[in-house]
């Protein structure tokens, strides 16, 4: 499973308040991505790391903000959680660009 | 913005049948292709992926071909099992990014016995 885990698996919690998602890898790879999943889009890129504190946005990246202090760990914030953001979310790692994805186990939150 | 058309959105099978499943892109700069099973509950795992200075890939039962001039690929499974059932992604690299994917919405394969 490429040495990726995320954090926490599962969460619930209301509008408004500010939740944050943790990718850890283990393999020291260089790039990070963030996706999130829902029923009939598939998966939709967020924000993706490409270095240590070296960040950018992705398809849908309103709304979030991402962070990224070492090379182990992506962390994804929603500022303030709104139900519009209750999805199945994705960490994936790669050793380069065009290289192949290995994604994490997911997460999957619920904003009520 | 670019974007991966995936068709069927769903498809059904018998065992040992072959089961294929299309994609275009739009982005003509696009150079790698995965395909992606995604089980229920489950991560996507990479099954098979192919660059655009191959035509035609193969891995035992699967395969995927590539028509850089059409911007088609496609994935072909052969001799289908039901443990073959789940959701299956394609995806295409953004030309000039940093290895941003562009992933299709899916085909649900099912496999009857």
């Amino acid at each position: 499973d490429a040495g990726i885990t995320q954090s926490p698996r599962h969460k619930v919690t209301e509008t408004g308040t500010p939740v944050t998602l943790r990718c850890h890898q283990t393999e020291n790879h260089r790039y990070m991505y963030w996706y999130r999943q829902d029923p009939g889009h598939g998966l939709r890129l967020i924000h993706y790391s490409y270095g240590v504190k070296d960040t950018d946005k992705g398809e849908v990246s309103d709304g979030y903000s991402v962070s990224r202090s070492k090379t182990e760990d992506f962390l994804l914030t929603l500022e303030s959680a709104t139900s519009s953001q209750t999805s199945v979310y994705f960490c994936a790692i790669s050793v380069g660009p065009t290289d192949t994805q290995y994604f994490g186990p997911g997460t999957r939150l619920t904003v009520l | 913005g670019e974007n991966v058309e995936q068709h069927p959105s769903t498809l059904s099978v018998q065992e040992g049948d072959s089961a294929v499943i299309k994609c275009t892109y739009s982005d003509s700069a696009s150079n790698y292709f995965p395909w992606y099973k995604q089980e229920l509950g489950k991560r996507p795992q990479l099954i098979i992926d192919i660059r655009s200075n191959v035509g035609e890939k193969k891995d035992q039962r699967i395969a995927v071909t590539l028509n850089k001039t059409a911007k088609h690929f496609s994935l072909h499974i052969t001799e289908t099992q039901p443990e073959d059932s789940a959701v299956y992604f394609c995806a295409a690299s953004l030309g000039g990014s940093q290895g941003n994917l562009i992933f299709g919405k899916g085909t649900k394969l099912s496999v009857k016995p």
